[in-house]
């Protein structure tokens, strides 16, 4: 069992769909974090939250919106998405990364999406 | 870009020890080692991480040299559930915040 929790499981959508993906930890970590994996490949960073705030974006399109309405929840939002985009979306956190680097991520199972 | 780099595969009976080889010569002083594992359908695990001294914990072993170069995980006792990919990664810090930058990883199956 993971200690962060990722909603649904499994998604598939349209291309003109809008929808989100939601995270949620209770150990009171202050940084959250997705990942895209595609099949056979090292997770990819997309989105770094730190105290609520967006402290890294990796250039990903605007199609993926992400949100941290609190310190245990972290969503991502979807809108007009392509089939490319079809991967397993991670989410992750740590602790207070204002302290010593070298605070280990906690990883959820990842929601699998499909874009049909 | 990841800095590190790793044997793409690596066998290994079960009851033996694992030994994961993991270069990263470009490593600067301040930045630490990280190992994770993704066993197939789930997210990665963390197994353990290390500046400059061996570590131990209830997963594994990390033998980092002296020169910080290269790094070896130990798994003493490798069992069947151990096979996944492992990833040795560099944390990068950006802008105050920590990234961490997968490789390809190293497929570890463990045989009966």
């Amino acid at each position: 069992d993971t200690e962060v929790t990722q909603t649904p499981k499994h998604l598939v959508m349209g291309m003109t769909n809008k929808k989100s993906l939601k995270c949620e930890q209770h150990m009171g970590h202050r940084a959250m974090y997705w990942y895209k994996q595609k099949a056979k490949k090292p997770p990819e960073l997309m989105f770094v939250y730190s105290y609520e705030k967006l402290s890294i974006n990796e250039s990903v399109p605007s199609r993926f919106s992400p949100e941290c309405p609190n310190s245990s929840l972290l969503n991502l939002h979807l809108h007009a998405l392509q089939p490319e985009d079809s991967a397993l979306y991670l989410c992750a956190s740590s602790q207070d990364i204002r302290g010593p680097w070298n605070q280990p991520q906690h990883f959820g199972d990842g929601t699998r999406l499909s874009i049909l | 870009d990841a800095k590190t780099t790793q044997p793409p595969s690596m066998d290994c009976a079960e009851g033996r020890a694992a030994n994961l080889p993991c270069n990263h010569s470009t490593i600067s002083g301040n930045e630490y080692v990280y190992w994770y594992r993704q066993i197939h359908s789930q997210g990665p695990q963390y197994i353990i991480h290390g500046l400059k001294n061996n570590e131990t914990n209830e997963m594994a072993s990390l033998i980092i040299t002296e020169d910080r170069k290269s790094s070896t995980l130990i798994r003493p006792h490798a069992t069947l559930r151990d096979t996944a990919v492992y990833y040795c990664i560099v944390l990068i810090t950006q802008g105050g915040s920590e990234k961490l930058v997968f490789g390809k990883g190293m497929k570890l199956t463990v045989n009966p």
